[in-house]
């Protein structure tokens, strides 16, 4: 089984409101990614952990707060959002962060439009 | 940085005719490199991917990729396109000694009936 899951799939959000994006795997995978992807756009990189350690953080403003609470599930915690974070966020997981030769697994994605 | 350029923003054939999508990478070392499709509010399917050895790669769907390294290009083709094929196309670059992965702006196919 090679399935990331996502939720919620969609999620409509205040400037002053907090919520969390959830991502899980279970096929053992020790890295995960957050991406994020606007509109007509690349995904872009947030965040990889590597066996439940924050590896990369690609400058991404604080009001996105990742915790991987095990080797199984990734959140995304937001709070104090703008309008011009509404995109697709996507999670991802591969056997392990450094081997290259790893394929990345993505999730569905969830929808987040912030008001 | 590595980093990934698809000439073609948006690309029309006709069902049944053939398709070639053009990637061009740009890394100093031998480079990994993918193949993904994305459906409309989806996320990425990986179609195939590059490491080493030979460089024609098959991959799922029918798809396939040459990787020339002396044109530094890695081109996705498919001999006969089905309407289902309509979707965005990346093509993406990774270090060898990482999974940061730099995807390139996209194609979006069209297919006419």
């Amino acid at each position: 089984d090679t399935e990331v899951t996502q939720t919620p799939k969609h999620l409509v959000m205040g400037m002053t409101n907090k919520k969390s994006l959830k991502c899980e795997q279970h096929m053992g995978h020790r890295a995960m990614y957050w991406y994020k992807q606007k509109a007509k756009k690349p995904p872009e990189l947030m965040f990889v952990y590597s066996y439940e350690k924050l590896s990369i953080n690609e400058s991404v403003p604080s009001r996105f707060s990742p915790e991987c609470p095990n080797s199984s599930l990734l959140n995304l915690h937001l709070h104090a959002l703008q309008p011009e974070d509404s995109a697709l966020y996507l999670c991802a997981s591969s056997l392990r962060e450094g081997g290259g030769t790893d394929t990345q697994y993505f999730g569905p994605g969830t929808r987040l439009t912030v008001l | 940085a590595q980093s990934v350029t698809q000439p073609d923003i948006h690309i029309t054939v006709s069902e049944g005719a053939s398709l070639e999508l053009r990637c061009n990478y740009s890394y100093g070392a031998t480079p990994y490199l993918f193949w993904y499709v994305q459906s409309p509010g989806q996320g990425l399917q990986l179609l195939l991917k590059y490491f080493s050895g030979d460089t024609l790669v098959q991959g799922i769907k029918g798809f396939e990729a040459e990787f020339k390294r002396s044109q530094s290009s890695f081109n996705l083709r498919k001999p006969s396109v089905h309407w289902s094929d309509a979707a965005e196309y990346f093509c993406a670059v990774a270090k060898y000694n990482n999974n940061d992965m730099r995807f390139g702006a996209g194609t979006r196919l069209t297919v006419k009936p």
